[in-house]
């Protein structure tokens, strides 16, 4: 039972190098989602997307670009890090809007540390 | 907009007292209410939810009622257990299409044995 999973778990950046993270879902679900955590604030939606081929903006989406080529895969990208990026990042997915009642499946993490 | 007010953490507790984790909240229409839970080193996971007003959201020992006079969605256990520390987050999802979960900041909950 694979869920939601997130690659890479850890990775260490120099400011201003880029790197890609990708999160997988098994289960057929329509959206999937982007969070950062941060301590004292919570999770923070990044982006999202309704469906294959689509894309939107959350509440803190600058210095981050998402692509959603296959159903299952939803990848975040940072073209130039810097250390305000340091957080761990949540992958999370869920059923479309009809059958949606708000819950969200989510991955283990990604932790992120920008020097 | 819609925003979950979560009272300040951490709680630490001894094993099987009772616990009380208060959320509030501020949304248009009659939003569905959550609590996640996450636990060391994972994700976050669904511990139960309330759809309407009144409706009690229950698992794992833990219940929180569907308060829409009060706005609020207080997380209660009668026993806690050292396996509970972990940090639980209060959300809301509104009505309407394509809406979207806004979480509170979460608590985090020690229980020492």
């Amino acid at each position: 039972n694979a869920g939601v999973t997130q690659t890479p778990k850890f990775r260490v950046l120099k400011t201003g190098q880029s790197m890609t993270l990708l999160c997988a879902q098994d289960m057929n679900h329509e959206y999937m989602y982007w969070y950062r955590q941060d301590p004292g604030m919570g999770l923070r939606l990044i982006h999202y997307s309704v469906g294959e081929g689509t894309t939107a903006k959350g509440e803190v989406p600058d210095g981050y670009n998402v692509s959603r080529l296959k159903k299952q895969n939803f990848l975040l990208g940072l073209e130039s890090a810097a250390p305000s990026q340091t957080s761990v990042y949540f992958c999370a997915s869920s059923y479309s809007y009809s059958g949606n009642t708000g819950e969200l499946f989510f991955g283990e993490g990604s932790r992120l540390t920008v020097l | 907009g819609n925003s979950v007010t979560q009272m300040e953490g951490p709680v630490t507790l001894s094993e099987e007292a009772f616990l009380t984790i208060n959320c509030t909240y501020t949304a248009t229409g009659y939003p569905s209410l959550f609590w996640y839970v996450q636990y060391p080193g994972e994700g976050l996971q669904l511990l139960l939810k309330a759809t309407k007003a009144d409706d009690k959201g229950s698992n794992k020992g833990f219940e929180a009622t569907y308060r829409k006079e009060t706005t609020s969605f207080h997380l209660e256990k009668g026993s806690v257990q050292v396996s509970d520390s972990a940090v639980y987050f209060c959300a809301l999802h509104p009505t309407g299409a394509n809406s979207k979960l806004t979480f509170g900041k979460g608590i985090t909950l020690s229980v020492r044995p």
